[in-house]
């Protein structure tokens, strides 16, 4: 069984620059989660999708990230502008539904300059 | 915000040896899992043990949960060097929802 792919896994940006991150659940996954990594700390939850739609949004600083999930499959990830403190790795979650145990990607590495 | 705090911050210990790494929750919780990620990796599903359960084990590894006292520990018995990494307490606060993590131990096993 494949796991959960990201892409890219390395991204360098400057500040104020976009930048995008795309993920490919687990088959069969219909729950999604994208969590920020800072380093030294653990995971935290940014959005967590339920198929299509958004289950839990509340973390996400929506003036400048957005995220989405069309179709109920892979998702997309944006941070427009990039701000230095958005320096992360950002990891993709999937899980099946209503299951606890999650599923991780390999997680993009940004560093915003 | 961050459900838990892990304790100890990093460990050290030699090949051979158990390690013992607690975690400390705020909420009410209906599981509590442990990850492990190594350097670089995304994070590894290790075990999970539901609010009604006490103890649970996995191979080499025993989890503990007290609800009274909001706590958790992870034993890893006779450690490898491959088991060099961080390790990360979640917790569940319903089925299939959002996990909160802990800042994370990370364990060094020298051989």
């Amino acid at each position: 069984e494949a796991g959960v792919a990201q892409s890219p896994r390395y991204k360098i940006i400057e500040k104020r620059q976009s930048v995008a991150f795309w993920c490919n659940p687990i088959s069969g996954h219909a729950t999604l989660y994208w969590y920020q990594q800072i380093l030294g700390q653990g995971p935290k939850l940014l959005i967590q999708f339920q198929n299509n739609g958004v289950v839990d949004d509340s973390q996400l600083p929506k003036d400048r990230f957005s995220a989405e999930r069309l179709k109920g499959v892979d998702s997309t990830l944006k941070i427009q502008p990039a701000k230095l403190e958005d320096s992360a790795v950002y990891l993709c979650a999937s899980s099946l539904w209503g299951v606890e145990t999650q599923y991780f990607g390999p997680g993009t590495r940004l560093l915003v300059l | 915000s961050q459900q838990g705090e892990e304790d100890p911050q990093a460990l050290s210990i030699q090949e051979g040896e158990n390690a013992t790494m607690n975690c400390s929750y705020k909420t009410s919780i209906n599981n509590l899992q442990w990850y492990r990620q190594n350097s670089g990796r995304g994070l590894v599903h290790l075990i999970l043990i539901r609010s009604n359960e006490r103890e649970k084990h996995s191979g080499r590894l025993r989890v503990t949960l007290d609800t009274s006292k909001k706590s958790s520990s992870l034993l890893i018995t006779a450690s490898r060097a491959a088991d060099t990494a961080s390790y990360f307490c979640a917790t569940g606060e319903n089925q299939g929802g959002k996990l909160i993590f802990g800042q994370g131990t990370e364990l060094s096993v020298k051989p």
